[in-house]
């Protein structure tokens, strides 16, 4: 079956700090994969995503590369701001699933200024 | 922009009462989810809906049910509430396509319940 697996957190970072979130897959097919964010007291919002090998995504400074090879797709931003404190979850939709996400455990992270 | 929204932002139950949470989207989307979110478990899935009256079971479907009698609506039913079932839950909806590019799901803003 499907599954994912993020980097275990919580990330605390000062600002203007580089942050990398892991993120493995495992998946039958050509799967998309997202990077979801839910900021405090809110529900998810859609990040950036890649549909295909080797597609970047990106959005907000944060990029999201999809390696087939290493069936990964790790989140990078070169200087994070107070403002992306937050909980970010990656996840992937295989072709067959009428648009099912299975999702990775979130990873809190926490911007210091 | 899509919209997506949850009856109750907070709501606390008693052991054993029914329990209806509450979804609505104004996107004319075909897809529905409903998921629970806990702390190290991130989102599960418990049960989503493709069409009106259709419905299946995600991942973690026992204690619950759903009913979508319009497109808009899709309700998830904790027909007798028990203390594991204190959660966050988190409603979505997406358009239903063939195109991989053309499936973001749309969440609402979530439900914490706490049941008693």
């Amino acid at each position: 079956g499907n599954s994912v697996t993020q980097m275990e957190g919580p990330v605390t970072l000062s600002e203007e700090a580089f942050l990398t979130i892991n993120c493995t897959y495992t998946a039958t097919g050509y799967p998309s994969l997202f990077w979801y964010v839910q900021y405090p007291g809110e529900g998810l919002q859609l990040l950036l995503k890649a549909t295909k090998a080797d597609d970047k995504g990106s959005n907000k400074g944060f990029e999201a590369t999809y390696r087939k090879e290493t069936t990964s797709f790790h989140l990078e931003k070169g200087s994070v701001q107070v403002s992306d404190s937050a909980v970010y979850f990656c996840a992937l939709k295989s072709g067959t699933s009428y648009g099912k996400l299975t999702f990775g455990q979130g990873t809190i992270l926490t911007v210091h200024p | 922009d899509v919209k997506v929204t949850q009856s109750s932002r907070y709501l606390v139950k008693r052991t054993g009462e029914k329990v209806f949470l509450e979804c609505v989207q104004d996107m004319d989307h075909e897809n529905m989810f409903w998921y629970r979110q806990d702390p190290g478990l991130g989102l599960r899935l418990i049960y989503f809906s493709y069409d009106v009256k259709m419905k299946e079971k995600g991942d973690i479907p026992e204690g619950y049910s759903v009913s979508r009698e319009k497109k808009e609506r899709f309700s998830l039913i904790l027909e007798s509430a028990s203390t594991n079932q204190t959660s966050m839950y988190l409603c979505a909806s997406s358009l239903f396509s063939q195109r991989q590019e053309n499936n973001e799901q749309f969440f609402g803003p979530g439900t914490r319940l706490t049941v008693l």
